[in-house]
């Protein structure tokens, strides 16, 4: 079974400076998905920014962006100029290619992150 | 509707009662999906369901949780004789294929007394 795994509990930034969320994961898989998502306090679930595993590109979304380091199992996400908004309960997330398994989600315990004005 | 709606939006209950949660996904999404969320925790996999297929219900904690989904839309989550270990957000989201991005509602913030 996969598992991911975010060490930070919680992440302080000032307001328009950057910060950096760690996240490992656990497979024996080649092929896979992985995702952040934001939760702020209205509690929805929030799509980020997703990766392929097969692409040795890391995404990018605005002023988002990961780390992808395959070989590590590693998959960080920064935030460049963070604003007051990025406040909120970050997640890193792991899905399989396997089809049936469909949409299911792995996720790690979450990061907290407060941005300073 | 314009996005996943999911009632209520918190409920509480005492300890052995029977509750039901209530999932309206987007409008022709196929894929719907069952979360937990214990408090100060991330997303548990709870049930999946596909079009027309079995349900996956691998993630199901006991026999005491079961859910269904009427006409390939609205899904209802029952949990049977609460127990406090119960108390969590349950979310709901939903997505147009396996691959597709999920859309989640707001959550069902449960608690048992």
């Amino acid at each position: 079974a996969q598992t991911v795994t975010q060490s930070q509990p919680e992440m302080s930034v000032q307001e328009a400076e950057t910060v950096t969320l760690s996240c490992t994961y656990d497979t024996s898989e080649s092929d896979y998905y992985l995702f952040w998502y934001k939760q702020p306090p209205s509690r929805q679930m929030i799509l980020v920014i997703r990766q392929e595993a097969y692409k040795q590109q890391n995404a990018t979304e605005n002023r988002f962006s990961v780390n992808f380091q395959k070989a590590a199992k590693s998959f960080s996400l920064k935030i460049s100029d963070s604003q007051l908004g990025d406040a909120a309960m970050y997640f890193c997330a792991y899905r399989t290619e396997i089809k049936a398994a469909g949409n299911k989600l792995t996720f790690g315990g979450g990061t907290r992150v407060l941005v300073k004005p | 509707g314009a996005g996943v709606s999911q009632s209520p939006s918190n409920k509480v209950t005492e300890k052995g009662k029977d509750v039901e949660l209530r999932c309206d996904p987007i409008s022709g999404h196929t894929a719907l999906y069952w979360y937990r969320q214990s408090l100060g925790q991330g997303l548990e996999f709870l049930i999946y369901f596909q079009g027309n297929s079995a349900p996956d219900k691998s993630g199901l904690p006991s026999d005491r949780f079961s859910a269904e989904r009427t006409g390939g839309s609205v899904s209802t989550l029952t949990i049977q004789r609460t127990q406090q270990e119960d108390s969590a957000v349950y979310l709901c989201a939903s997505s147009s294929s396996h691959a597709s991005p999920l859309h989640f509602g707001n959550g069902t913030r449960l608690t048992v007394t």
